[in-house]
């Protein structure tokens, strides 16, 4: 199976500033990449695809970047609805698999 | 507007069984993969199982192959995960969600609230 790593585990950030997650991949995953925001006791919601697609009515300050294994999730200005965890998922091959997660809290 | 509505989740022993069903709406079902994703309390997002449009296709993750069987009835526009051999570290809020692309692409683009599964004696 394909190990994905995020980092950091959690990051502190004020509203407007530029906030970048990481996730790296254990195999070339191409660019088959997308990343999820979960707020608690939610489902995730699919912010991008395709590495750097950006998934329809998602606010064009997310954006995705990357392929192979190395990939980053860059909030170019931080609103208070973005605190939340996010998710990396590769979906290269069966099984799908997902990062663990980075937790973005207020500072 | 696309929906998808859990059920079936509960409380069981280890050893035993449950079904989930997924009720979807606002969208030609037949027409995608469906997947169902778990999470466990407190941890990240597990991958479990995945069912194509006409059921041609179907998948498991490791940890669940074997025991569990994804099914779907496009009459019904209804997506079900039989939950056999249950093991206490299949407690989690299980999810179904849509695939985006129609098939196969499995990124995930709409999801149900989840039902919560726990299995305890």
């Amino acid at each position: 199976d394909i190990q994905m790593t995020q980092s950091p585990s959690s990051v502190s950030a004020s509203v407007g500033d530029r906030v970048t997650i990481t996730c790296r991949a254990s195999q070339g995953l191409s660019s088959w990449l997308a990343w999820y925001q979960q707020k608690p006791g939610k489902a995730p919601k699919l912010l991008i695809y395709a590495a750097s697609r950006l998934q329809s009515g998602v606010p064009s300050r997310f954006s995705g970047s990357g392929s192979g294994t190395d990939f980053t999730l860059t909030i170019s200005s931080l609103q208070p609805e973005d605190f939340a965890t996010y998710h990396c998922q590769q979906a290269n091959s069966l099984p799908s698999t997902f990062g663990q997660g980075t937790k973005l809290e207020i500072k | 507007e696309v929906q998808l509505v859990e059920s079936g989740g509960g409380l069981v022993k280890p050893g035993g069984s449950l079904r989930l069903s997924c009720a979807a709406s606002g969208f030609s079902f037949s027409n995608y993969t469906m997947n169902w994703v778990r999470q466990s309390p407190g941890k990240g997002l597990e991958w479990v199982s995945s069912i194509s449009g006409s059921s041609i296709y179907i998948h498991y993750g490791d940890s669940v192959k074997g025991r569990f069987t994804i099914s779907r009835d496009n009459a019904k526009n209804s997506l079900y995960l039989q939950m056999n051999s249950l093991r206490a570290e299949d407690t989690a809020v299980y999810y179904c969600a849509r695939d985006l692309l129609g098939s196969g692409s499995y990124y995930l683009d709409y999801w149900g609230q989840g039902t919560l599964v726990t299995v305890s004696s």
